[in-house]
């Protein structure tokens, strides 16, 4: 059955330093998100991408994110300049189309020290 | 944006037991998807049900979107079935999942 994969699972970065999360989506998908959870809340929507651009973005996704699809097979989020509150679970996820299932991977949990 | 609001936040179960969630939402929708949030924080698709019944083994699932609610059932509880259980919706004019708050489920053996 075809899934989403993330990578890496964990990472542990000091604050102020780039990291780059990874996510492979299911490979006929058009539409990609990534949401996060830090611990112990509830699960929140940070950007949809379709078509090669930015489709949706929550108050979070500010100029310290940015996503991209380098190829035909990846998506990338990319947090410039990591901060203490950035420590979360993130997840990516893929869909067919804008209201059909979403289907999400595994995560990566990112802990910012 | 459209509120989800689930209950009971909390359930704890004796083994065998049933026992039934509820997903209220504040708004019309094109999607809405149970989740089964493991102890590794994976989250596990239950049931894409925007309308209507679905059942899956001990699981069934059914939202009246007349009405604005969906119920998840879980029947013959086991301990593998403890974790957070969470509801998402996506609004008439959106493309993300709003989630609910959770159910946090424990059941004893």
């Amino acid at each position: 059955e075809p899934e989403v994969t993330q990578t890496p699972s964990h990472q542990v970065t000091q604050m102020g330093q780039e990291v780059i999360l990874r996510c492979v989506p299911i490979s006929n998908h058009l539409y990609f998100y990534w949401y996060r959870q830090i611990l112990g809340q509830k699960v929140e929507f940070l950007v949809s991408f379709y078509n090669n651009e930015i489709s949706e973005k929550s108050e979070i996704f500010d100029d310290q994110f940015s996503v991209e699809r380098p190829d035909g097979s990846n998506f990338t989020l990319k947090i410039r300049s990591t901060k203490l509150e950035d420590s979360a679970m993130y997840f990516c996820a893929s869909s067919a189309s804008y209201s059909s299932e979403q289907y999400f991977g595994p995560g990566t949990r990112l802990t910012v020290t | 944006g459209i509120q989800v609001e689930q209950s009971p936040p909390d359930l704890i179960l004796q083994e065998g037991a049933n026992s039934t969630l509820r997903c209220n939402f504040s708004d019309s929708v094109n999607n809405l998807q149970w989740f089964h949030q493991n102890p590794w924080g994976q989250l596990i698709n239950l049931f894409y049900i925007p309308s209507g019944t679905k059942q899956n083994g001990r699981l069934s699932a059914t939202t009246v979107a007349t009405e604005r609610y969906s119920l998840l059932y879980i029947s013959s509880s086991q301990t593998t079935d403890s974790g957070v259980y969470f509801c998402a919706v996506v609004g008439s004019n959106d493309y993300k999942l709003s989630f609910g708050a959770g159910t946090t489920v424990t059941v004893r053996a």
